[in-house]
């Protein structure tokens, strides 16, 4: 159990457009959903936390307008990256968990963004 | 300010060989998580450490944790190509009401025939 998938899994497009990625609980109520950023070789940076009908709250230094995070249900968060620019190329990862407390993260398979 | 150390961040050893990744970290912490990730790919859960002493042991690995000094381990025993792979340890804290994983920098493991 506690299965999530991300959506796509690779993506290349124009720089300017705005790109969204999908991260779905499929067999678990996921109160809190986490977005994960990975540079190449490097280790992953939080993002972002959402919990689910309410507002992301956003590490330092991400910018909320660009990096727009919608968790309307308990299965369901979006990642939206707005007028991306190739600085914005990047492997992006969702968790999920049932909520705080003794509840584990589970991992989607990741989103490979590519900004041309 | 939660910092998760890992060394070494690179490590090559033969098959057949035994070595140890480190992981310490520098406040008290809830959990602590082992990861595995092959390039390309998402992180896969190898094992969580939930208090001191703890010991788990997967095949080839094996992780402990010591609270009082803030130390994690992962053992490998006699290494083969396929554990080949970047590590992860992670250590969550709870922080105003939400909850972080804070990832060390990563052990690329290359394990030569």
């Amino acid at each position: 159990g506690a299965v999530v998938s991300q959506h796509p899994s690779r993506v290349i497009c124009k720089s300017g457009t705005s790109v969204k990625i999908e991260c779905r609980s499929l067999d678990f109520q996921a109160t809190t959903m986490f977005w994960y950023r990975q540079f190449p070789k490097k280790s992953l940076m939080l993002m972002a936390t959402s919990n689910e009908g309410s507002k992301a709250t956003y590490e330092q230094g991400v910018e909320k307008d660009k990096f727009l995070i919608n968790h309307a249900s308990l299965t369901l968060s979006t990642l939206t990256v707005t007028s991306a620019h190739p600085e914005d190329s990047s492997f992006y990862i969702c968790s999920a968990s049932r909520g705080v407390g003794n509840q584990p993260q589970h991992f989607g398979d990741g989103t490979r963004l590519s900004i041309l | 300010e939660l910092k998760v150390e890992q060394n070494p961040l690179f490590l090559s050893m033969q098959e057949g060989k035994n070595y140890t990744i480190y992981c310490n970290y520098s406040t008290t912490s809830d959990r602590l998580y082992w990861y595995r990730q092959d390039p390309g790919k998402s992180l896969e859960s190898l094992f969580v450490l939930l208090s001191n002493g703890a010991v788990k042991q997967e095949g080839r690995l094996m992780a402990s944790l010591d609270t009082k000094a803030r130390l994690s381990t992962l053992h490998i025993t006699a290494a083969v190509h396929d554990l080949s792979a970047t590590y992860f340890c992670a250590v969550d804290k709870i922080w105003g009401g939400s909850e972080k994983l804070v990832f060390g920098k990563g052990t690329k493991l290359t394990v030569n025939p």
